[in-house]
């Protein structure tokens, strides 16, 4: 199974937003509406931050939202924050109990 | 809270084994299926393997069926993985996940590294 596809790197300044894609197919995440984000400080446990598409676990920010469109999902962040500097990435349901991750994108907050 | 503490990396030569484990706590162990996922250096998230709360591996990524072994100890809250006839490319880090609906994980550990010499 081939890895979403994502770009390598975001920015925004302080009180932005930006937009992270995710791109697939309709067999990952056209096909299912289980896609996540994790947000990832380099040297610490990835963190869940969307879950099924636009849900957010108990405590993730509000800034944090995602959306789906056909064969691309995309996770915003609003606001941004200093702390909010880390690597992304998106994880899909892909069928037959098989998931699969994006390559990551390194979001830098300016 | 939910913790999840990896240990077992090490630097291995190529064809050697390797025992990862995970220690779980702040949830009921039992309930969750639960998984290896890595990231090589410079690279992506990885899923390894995973399985189901009695111990069936549901899943194992090709380059490694035949070579890793995913198990659990329900009565020690533990995930173990073992790994034999190592590559070059095993070199990662090795996290630890609890699975949820969808391919979703929902709590990660720290990771373990492993590195395997050639």
């Amino acid at each position: 199974q081939s890895a979403l596809t994502q770009p390598p790197s975001a920015s925004g300044s302080p009180g932005q937003s930006v937009t992270i894609s995710c791109t697939g197919t309709s067999s990952d995440v056209g096909g299912y509406n289980y896609v996540s984000w994790y947000q990832h400080h380099p040297g610490k446990a990835p963190k869940l931050v969307i879950y099924e598409v636009s849900k957010r676990p108990s405590g993730v920010p509000d800034r944090f939202s995602g959306s789906k469109s056909g064969n691309t999902a995309s996770l915003t962040v609003s606001g941004l924050q200093a702390e909010d500097e880390a690597d992304y990435y998106c994880g899909s349901y892909a069928g037959s109990n098989k998931g699969v991750f994006g390559g990551g994108t390194k979001l830098t907050v300016l | 809270q939910v913790q999840l503490v990896e240990s077992g990396g090490a630097l291995v030569k190529s064809g050697g084994s390797l025992r990862l484990s995970c220690a779980a706590s702040g949830f009921t162990f039992s309930d969750y299926y639960m998984s290896w996922i890595r990231q090589a250096p410079g690279k992506g998230l990885e899923w390894v393997s995973y399985l189901s709360t009695s111990g069936d591996a549901i899943y194992y990524t090709d380059s490694v069926k035949g070579r890793f072994t995913i198990s659990r100890d329900n009565t020690k809250n533990s995930l173990y993985l073992q790994m034999n006839s190592l590559r070059a490319e095993d070199s990662a880090v090795y996290y630890c996940g609890r699975v949820q609906v969808g391919s979703t994980v929902d709590y990660w550990g720290q990771g373990t590294l492993v590195t395997v010499s050639s």
